[in-house]
């Protein structure tokens, strides 16, 4: 079984700052994908970024970008330039690859606050 | 991107009676959906895999008795929570997956479930 660890219950950070957020997780797979998701007030899930595990290269989009460390088994989001509707819950979930396609395990998540 | 609905939004029923939840894919067949729960403040458990026209797979813990789910279509799951309780209070998210591997998922706004 997998599990995603994110150690963080709330981060602050002021508007145009940056912000990272940590992901640990533990799995015996090889092949598997990870994701941030964004929870905002509304309760809507978005997904905010994507990253295989076999490319090593890390995901970004936009402000948004990762530290994927596989032999660590760390996946860290940082928010850059960091804006007021970036405040929401922030979670961190893991994808097995193959016959559990679209199974996502999360991490507790970590309640972002960006103050003025 | 693709749109996934739950209707209804919010629900309150009394303790021992039935309460049935949507999931809609409004523009895509959903090759398969996900029934999520959350609780206050805290991450979303994965309940149940539902695929059309086949029995749902719960995952460990979860009463298949209580949360009864059917897939009649490839638009449309539903989540039956059966002689509701207090207990049963909760958030009710669903997500539809499409296309190919990994896939796209996109996850509906939940259902907030109170009961008296």
């Amino acid at each position: 079984a997998q599990t995603v660890t994110q150690s963080q219950p709330e981060m602050s950070v002021q508007e145009a700052e940056t912000v990272t957020l940590s992901c640990t997780y533990d799995t015996s797979e090889n092949n598997y994908y990870l994701f941030w998701y964004k929870q905002p007030p509304s309760r809507q899930m978005i997904l905010v970024i994507r990253q295989e595990a076999y490319k090593q290269q890390n995901a970004t989009e936009n402000r948004f970008s990762v530290n994927f460390q596989k032999a660590a088994k760390s996946f860290s989001l940082k928010i850059s330039d960091s804006q007021l509707g970036d405040t929401a819950m922030y979670f961190c979930a893991f994808m097995k690859w193959g016959d559990s396609w679209g199974k996502l395990q999360f991490g507790a998540g970590t309640q972002v606050v960006v103050t003025p | 991107g693709a749109v996934v609905s739950q209707h209804p939004s919010r629900v309150i029923c009394k303790s021992g009676t039935s309460v049935k939840i949507e999931c809609r894919s409004l523009d895509f067949q959903a090759t398969t959906m996900f029934w999520y729960r959350q609780f206050p403040k805290k991450s979303l458990m994965l309940m149940a895999t539902s695929n059309e026209g086949s029995k749902a797979t719960y995952e460990q813990g979860v009463e298949k008795d209580k949360f009864l789910i059917n897939h009649a279509s490839l638009t449309l799951s539903t989540l039956t929570v059966t002689s509701a309780h207090p207990e049963d209070s909760s958030f009710y998210i669903c997500s539809a997956i499409e296309g190919e591997p990994p896939y796209e998922q996109y996850f509906g706004p939940g259902t907030r479930l109170t009961v008296t």
